[in-house]
């Protein structure tokens, strides 16, 4: 068990509509991470906040978005929803400071399937 | 931009082999490099990591190098035993001013008895 809780674990939903997957990170950690894990495009990260402010943005569609709050669990907003967004989203956390690498703890994700 | 290759799965080995995944990166600077697990079911784990070069990580019999010189980070092992059958991932962090990982395309291995 990493201490990262993802919820839902499974998610099935239709074409056009919006989901949003909740995360909450290990405690104290105040860095989150979101990927998604897909057969053709493989784990690719999407966005990344660090104590409430967005830090590094990766190939995140526009369709989706991100925060995360004051008690530092995060959120992954998904709307207008395509076949194509069926993957896993893992959700990450680290306590990473700027200028060096902390090891990301991954939660068991997510599984959304669009129909 | 920052890349990783990794060898093509699946993987298929007997019980007591000897493992060996590739792992070549594209990189600007000097990256840290990691690999990866991810068991059925389950989040990915860090297996391993090296931040410079020559640098070697191990845990749990998996061994990795950090050459630059041929800019790899090949994962092995002498001896894989069934419950090594998982997917491994290579990664590398490459900007300190984020935490951002990039991960290789996974290779799924099977050790069958």
């Amino acid at each position: 068990d990493s201490g990262v809780t993802q919820t839902p674990k499974h998610l099935i939903t239709a074409t056009g509509q919006r989901v949003t997957l909740r995360c909450s990170p290990r405690s104290g950690d105040l860095s989150v991470y979101w990927y998604q894990q897909s057969l053709d495009q493989g784990l690719q990260f999407l966005i990344q906040y660090y104590n409430g402010e967005e830090r590094a943005k990766g190939n995140i569609l526009e369709r989706f978005s991100a925060q995360q709050f004051p008690d530092l669990h995060s959120e992954l907003n998904l709307s207008s929803l395509e076949l194509g967004d069926s993957a896993l989203y893992f959700c990450a956390s680290s306590p990473w400071t700027s200028g060096s690498y902390n090891e990301q703890f991954f939660g068991p994700g997510t599984r959304l399937t669009v129909l | 931009g920052n890349s990783v290759t990794q060898m093509e799965g699946p993987v298929t080995l007997s019980e007591e082999a000897f493992l060996t995944i590739n792992c070549t990166y594209t990189a600007t600077g000097y990256p840290s490099l990691f690999w990866y697990v991810q068991y059925p079911g389950e989040g990915l784990q860090l297996l391993l990591k090296a931040t410079k070069a020559d640098d070697k990580g191990s845990n749990k019999g998996f061994e990795a190098t950090y050459r630059k010189e041929t800019t790899s980070f090949h994962l092995e092992k002498g001896s894989v035993q069934v419950s090594d059958s998982a997917v491994y991932f290579c990664a590398l962090h490459g900007s300190s001013n984020t935490g951002k990982l990039i991960f290789g395309q996974g290779t799924t291995l099977q050790v069958k008895p």
